[in-house]
């Protein structure tokens, strides 16, 4: 079945640096959303992308799907601490119609 | 409006023991679903359900089991609980208009299995 891993599973920053999660999917897909975790929280929805090499931002964070369609990126700029949290990207394969499959997610610990 | 209402929050049980996870939504959606969240495996798509009395297996269905009377209500049944399945457990629920609309979740229920 589709596997989505995320890398790293754990990263640290020192606040005010850059963090990026990468996302790769062993099929491709047909749209990636990212959503982001706060510790004891639960996942909200940040994104969709859905276009072959799109790339949208919010404010510091910068989402990218892959040419191929089977990776993304999220790019954060200059971390916050306010930027803690675990984010999950979540794919559906091309005909996959109802079934969403989540990636590993990134732990992002941001160090005052 | 609530969004998704999940209840308990906190579960303890001993294994060999029944419960219902509870989830509500009052956003009229018509799809709804339940995740397990454990350490470094993601969310894992448990059961889901595109319309009352319409319901699917996902990738780990074993030991659950879900119904859909409702639109609102779509409770997780789990039969003879196992230690295996401690986890946190998310709902949550999406518009049915299309398939690609983003989900709504619950704050999740953590259970413990003795």
């Amino acid at each position: 079945g589709q596997q989505v891993m995320q890398i790293p599973q754990y990263q640290h920053v020192q606040e005010g640096e850059d963090f990026t999660t990468y996302c790769n999917s062993s099929t491709t897909l047909s749209n990636i959303q990212w959503y982001k975790q706060r510790p004891g929280g639960h996942p909200v929805f940040l994104i969709q992308l859905v276009k072959s090499g799109e790339v949208k931002k919010q404010k510091r964070l910068t989402f990218q799907f892959g040419e191929a369609k089977k990776n993304s990126s999220l790019h954060i700029t200059a971390t916050q601490t306010t930027d803690v949290g675990t984010y999950f990207c979540a794919g559906r394969s091309p005909g996959g119609y109802q079934k969403v499959t989540f990636g590993t997610g990134t732990k992002l610990q941001v160090i005052p | 409006n609530a969004g998704v209402t999940q209840t308990p929050k906190f579960q303890v049980l001993k294994t060999g023991q029944s419960m219902t996870l509870q989830c509500a939504q009052d956003m009229n959606h018509e799809y709804m679903s339940w995740y397990r969240q454990d350490p470094g495996m993601g969310l894992r798509l448990i059961h889901y359900s595109v319309g009352a009395g319409i319901t699917d297996q996902g990738e780990v269905p074993n030991g659950y089991n879900v119904s859909r009377s409702t639109t609102e209500d779509f409770p997780l049944r789990l039969l003879s609980a196992a230690p295996s399945q401690t986890s946190v457990y998310f709902c949550a629920s999406r518009t049915g208009q299309g398939f690609d609309q983003p989900q709504h979740f619950g704050d999740g229920t953590r259970l413990s299995i003795l």
